[in-house]
């Protein structure tokens, strides 16, 4: 059972540039969520989906998208990387709701430059 | 919506002392509270939870207590060791998603 697994583990960007952050779990967990930590700050919901096809805002979304097309695999696409979207990006996932153990997966540390 | 304030930032103890975190939140109808600690360069992982049919919780060494009336949730810890070093966040359940506090950064020195 290898959780929540997250590639790559650090990625440089240049400004302007596409990339998608990879996020699986093999829990079979409906809900799951992409957070962005800045440093010293703590976490920043991006978006998240409670199911296979339904995906939701969360409170930074702005020069993100992601999609949801099967129960394991909620990657996290950033077009035209900004330097302010320089941070360590995790996802996580728990089985139902906000009553949930949510399970982090070691994140992605992004600089874009 | 719901609303989480956590405090202090910034905590530094002396091993062997106990450490106390406190949150408050504005919702109510919350009745989940978690506390989630993240060691240098890995990923938040949950440690001690507590659901609002209870005042207290204790696992070993940490503790969670509850207090609905005034609305706040407190994690301690006693005989602090360097390894209790890390960011610690509490939360409060939101529509499908927890609301976490902005984090504690506990520091313990030999």
């Amino acid at each position: 059972n290898a959780g929540v697994t997250q590639t790559p583990k650090f990625r440089i960007l240049k400004i302007g540039q596409s990339m998608t952050l990879q996020c699986t779990q093999d829990m079979n967990h409906n809900y799951m969520y992409w957070y962005r930590q800045d440093p010293g700050m703590g976490l920043k919901l991006i978006y998240y989906s409670v199911g296979a096809g339904i995906t939701d805002k969360g409170e930074v979304p702005n020069g993100y998208n992601v999609s949801r097309s099967t129960t394991e695999d909620f990657p996290l696409r950033l077009e035209l990387a900004a330097p302010s979207q320089t941070s360590v990006y995790f996802c996580a996932s728990c089985i139902t709701s906000g009553y949930n153990e949510q399970f982090f997966g070691p994140g992605t540390r992004l600089t874009v430059l | 919506g719901e609303n989480v304030e956590q405090h202090p930032s910034t905590l530094s103890v002396q091993e062997g002392d106990s450490a106390v975190i406190k949150c408050t939140y504005s919702d109510s109808a919350s009745n989940y509270f978690p506390w989630y600690k993240q060691e240098l360069g890995k990923g938040p992982q949950l440690i001690i939870d507590i659901r609002s049919n209870v005042g207290e919780k204790k696992d070993q060494r940490i503790a969670v207590t509850l207090n609905k009336t005034a609305k706040h949730f407190s994690l301690h810890i006693t005989e602090t060791q360097p390894e209790d070093s890390a960011v610690y966040f509490c939360a409060a359940p939101g529509t499908d998603k927890l609301i976490f506090g902005t984090g504690t950064r506990l520091q313990v020195f030999p």
